[in-house]
């Protein structure tokens, strides 16, 4: 079955940039979007088709995408961006969408 | 400000039926396509199953079986129904609103834990 790989961790000094990939198959005919998710909250939406952010997040998210990879990049880190991201989209035909395992972000 | 609650049984036993209810307020249920999440305890999120506004559905064909997934416009609510549930379904359901065909989910509600447990 179809799967998005995420490294299980990331950890960066404050001010510092990090890059979290994620990796499948059918990411150049689909559009990817980021999640963070802190202790205790709901997901919310960072990043989506691929490169867009939505209102209210800071500039510092930011997302790309290179082939079968997509990466979503936080320049300038802060304290407060330590969370879990998730990368998801959908499969090849945009029948069922999917998660990567998730990658959890920690701030030194 | 548009909201979304779930609610439901939150402790079942092996092989009863889990039913779990989300409502939007707030804003229309029209338009927008309506998914379930689920997230189990210190683990990933994995998507369920989506129904839109016209009442077409899909689902994870890892839980297709098992998964029933309706809506009432009138209501501005839809639900989830897993039969045969086990203890690998204990987690956090979420319901969330789809957007782009449903390609991305823009609001989550806060989620309601369900406990499989004899």
């Amino acid at each position: 079955s179809y799967e998005l790989t995420q490294p299980p961790s990331v950890s960066v000094s404050p001010g510092q940039t990090a890059r979290i990939t994620c990796s499948g198959d059918a990411l150049p005919k689909q559009f990817a979007y980021w999640y963070q998710q802190k202790p205790g909250q709901a997901p919310v939406l960072v990043t989506y088709t691929d490169t867009e952010r939505p209102s209210g997040i800071p500039e510092r998210f930011s997302g790309s995408s290179s082939g079968t990879t997509v990466t979503l990049t936080i320049s300038g880190v802060q304290a407060e961006d330590e969370a879990d991201y998730y990368c998801q989209s959908a499969d090849s035909s945009g029948t069922y969408l999917l998660f990567g395992g998730g990658t959890k972000l920690t701030v030194l | 400000q548009v909201q979304l609650q779930e609610w439901g049984a939150g402790l079942l036993k092996p092989s009863e039926t889990l039913s779990l209810t989300c409502a939007v307020y707030g804003g229309s249920f029209s338009g927008y396509y309506w998914s379930w999440i689920r997230q189990p305890p210190g683990k990933g999120l994995e998507w369920i199953g989506v129904i839109n506004h016209s009442g077409s559905t899909n689902c994870n064909p890892s839980l297709k079986s098992r998964v029933t997934i309706s809506g009432d416009t009138p209501k501005n609510q839809f639900s989830l129904k897993l039969s045969s549930v086990t203890a690998a379904d204990t987690a956090l359901y979420y319901c969330a609103r789809g957007v782009n065909g449903g390609g991305y989910l823009d609001l989550w509600g806060r989620g309601t834990l369900v406990t499989v447990s004899s």
